[in-house]
């Protein structure tokens, strides 16, 4: 079993929806970490969140430790908002997920 | 913009040979971490560098080392490659101040093609 579990692996959506990814992992962290990858490579740091929840424009990420569960929420997505989403725990070092992938078409 | 450059951009080496990638951190930035993603896969920890010294490093043989300097720049050297070293390298650069987790700030990568 995986330590980092993401779902859905692909999505895709309509201009506007809300968009809801989820993370699951097993392992003792001292912080979570949600990056965007675009196609070509480059990776963003989105949030690094330890509890509760975070807001950056329509991005809200958050997290709930006991459940060793956090989600990433986009609100009025738009179709600059495609690309691949990774959700990374920080034990000693970060833990990649394989990412949700997703598509907003206009 | 991250602040945070790597080169080359893309390289093409054949088996056995041996390469070298580099990345620029942030200035003031005193952690380097070096990450393979493979196509379709999620970056992997390679190995990371506070303080010009290898602070943890995962599962990947000797022949993957590193270097960290003063000015802020860093390499990843691999040594006998093999085709599944084909890849895009990430570096990513942060502020360690003590405890905890810290924002990374990642570089471009480097796409290496092993034939």
């Amino acid at each position: 079993k995986n330590e980092v579990e993401q779902s859905p692996q692909n999505l895709t959506a309509q201009e506007g929806e809300f968009i809801t990814i989820n993370c699951s992992y097993s392992v003792g962290i001292s912080a979570l970490h949600w990056l965007q990858q675009h196609p070509g490579g480059g990776i963003v740091s989105l949030f690094m969140l330890s509890s509760g929840k975070k807001k950056h424009g329509r991005l809200i990420a958050t997290i709930n430790i006991q459940e060793k569960h956090s989600s990433l929420h986009i609100t009025a997505s738009h179709p600059r908002d495609s690309a691949v989403y990774i959700c990374a725990p920080h034990t000693d070092k970060l833990i990649f997920g394989t990412g949700t992938r997703l598509q907003v078409f206009p | 913009e991250t602040g945070v450059t790597q080169s080359p951009t893309h390289l093409i080496k054949t088996r056995g040979q041996q390469v070298t990638l580099r990345c620029s951190s942030q200035s003031g930035h005193n952690t380097v971490s070096w990450y393979q993603q493979a196509l379709g896969q999620g970056p992997q920890f390679i190995f990371q560098y506070y303080r010009e010294e290898e602070n943890g490093r995962g599962n990947f043989p000797p022949r993957f080392s590193g270097l960290q300097f003063p000015n802020y720049s860093s390499e990843l050297n691999v040594n006998a490659l093999e085709l599944d070293d084909s890849a895009l390298y990430l570096c990513a650069s942060s502020l360690y101040l003590g405890g905890g987790s810290e924002t990374q700030y990642f570089g471009p990568g480097t796409r290496l093609l092993v034939l």
